[in-house]
């Protein structure tokens, strides 16, 4: 089946340290997106790629890093200058180039002890 | 610019009672809108999404919304609520392309048996 793979699911981290979170996709999709969940705030906007080897900011971008070296995958890194790093972590594709309708993977859930 | 606004943050319906969920949008150029739902711990899923074609869009599982250009509104509504509709849904508007899609806050919808 075609999707998107986020992984690991769960993630604890120590303060200090950078985390990658990964993101799959196999529908052949050229944009994709990762957003950061926090409760009632809704989702914003970290990192997003349209092509291969490039990758805008969103609105949130201070603390993250990401990579879009194969279409099929877009890494995020969390970096240890990301203040306040817990959250719930969604990736996301372009479905449809005209309407900006956004395919989700599961999510990852990032816990710092 | 645009922005999402959804009125209330959590709703609570009783079985079988009409549910209805509000969404206000603003934007600068003809929107492309859209509802997502989102169950515990996973990622969102698309329930419908209004593309101009018709002012009232049929999504899964009983969902509709209705398009009101004067009144800047798309709020989603089903006839009769069930115990699995229970969950987060998400109002989300684009310019289109692979432009920024911005989601409201969420609202969470309780059922209640």
């Amino acid at each position: 089946d075609g999707g998107i793979t986020q992984s690991p699911k769960y993630l604890f981290r120590k303060e200090g340290q950078n985390v990658t979170l990964s993101c799959e996709q196999n529908l052949n999709h050229d944009a994709m997106y990762w957003y950061r969940q926090d409760p009632g705030q809704g989702l914003r906007l970290i990192y997003y790629s349209q092509i291969v080897n490039d990758f805008q900011k969103g609105d949130i971008a201070e603390g993250y890093s990401v990579s879009r070296e194969k279409k099929e995958s877009f890494p995020l890194t969390v970096t240890s200058a990301q203040k306040n790093p817990t959250a719930f972590y969604l990736c996301a594709s372009s479905v449809d180039r005209g309407t900006g309708e956004l395919f989700f993977g599961e999510g990852s859930r990032l816990t710092v002890l | 610019a645009q922005s999402v606004t959804q009125l209330g943050s959590h709703v609570s319906v009783s079985e079988g009672a009409l549910v209805l969920l509000r969404c206000n949008y603003s934007s600068s150029v003809p929107p492309y809108l859209f509802w997502y739902v989102q169950y515990p711990n996973q990622g969102l899923q698309l329930l419908l999404k209004y593309t101009s074609a018709a002012t009232l869009v049929k999504g899964i599982n009983g969902f509709e919304a209705e398009f009101k250009k004067s009144e800047t509104s798309f709020h989603l509504t089903k006839p009769s609520a069930h115990m699995s509709d229970a969950a987060e849904y998400f109002c989300a508007v684009s310019p289109g392309g692979y432009q920024k899609v911005t989601f409201g806050i969420g609202t969470k919808l309780q059922v209640i048996p």
